[in-house]
């Protein structure tokens, strides 16, 4: 079955160190997203890419860092200068175009700092 | 820039009334989608319903409907005949269609509470 897989669904975060959640889709979609949630809140974009090696800024980079080598892979890391990253993470894709192309989103990874 | 408002934090129905969940909207793209989110408490989003800006009929998908009033810049959904488990979070979300970033925006949600 097609669809978008986030790993691992739990993770838990010592102060300091980086963590790298895993995002793979096999839609053959060009777009992929992170969005952030926290707890009784809307969704905050984090990154975004619309092609292979690139990727752009969402609303709330400071502290993560995303790569994009394969179209169906977009990890992101939690780096030690995100002060606050204790959150729900969604990872999203969708195709391209000028219709109707809802975003398919995973299951989310629970980041906790413990 | 895009910004979607939802004013209602939570809501609560009696079952197989309707319930009708606010949106308003502002941007300055001319062609643009609006769309629905369901978010169990399991968390996985799960896309509802779709409102193109140039479509001229309002969207229906089973017991969703969009009430979209594009003068006054809102996509109200309408939920008929409500379940039990339509309780959830409900997003509003919007992109635009033709240029620059095409990532959702999204409100900060109404949590719906269905009633026995």
């Amino acid at each position: 079955d097609g669809g978008i897989t986030q790993s691992p669904k739990y993770l838990f975060r010592k102060e300091g160190q980086n963590v790298t959640l895993s995002c793979e889709q096999n839609l053959n979609h060009d777009a992929m997203y992170w969005y952030r949630q926290d707890p009784g809140q809307g969704l905050r974009l984090i990154y975004y890419s619309q092609i292979v090696n690139d990727f752009q800024k969402g609303d709330i980079a400071e502290g993560y860092s995303v790569s994009r080598e394969k179209k169906e892979s977009f990890p992101l890391t939690v780096t030690s200068a995100q002060k606050n990253p204790t959150a729900f993470y969604l990872c999203a894709s969708s195709i391209l175009g000028t219709e109707n192309t809802e975003a398919f989103f995973g299951q989310g990874t629970r980041l906790t700092v413990v | 820039a895009q910004k979607i408002t939802q004013t209602q934090p939570g809501m609560f129905v009696q079952e197989k009334e309707a319930v009708t969940l606010d949106c308003t909207y502002d941007t300055s793209d001319p062609s643009y989608g609006l769309f629905w989110y369901k978010q169990p408490s399991s968390g996985e989003m799960i896309f509802l319903i779709y409102q193109g800006s140039y479509d001229q009929q309002n969207a229906t998908e089973g017991r969703y409907s969009l009430n979209f009033q594009k003068a006054r810049k809102s996509a109200n959904l309408v939920i008929s005949a409500s379940q039990l488990g339509d309780s959830a979070m409900y997003f509003c979300a919007m992109r635009p269609m033709d240029t620059g970033r095409r990532a959702l925006t999204f409100g900060s949600g109404t949590r719906l509470q269905v009633q026995p």
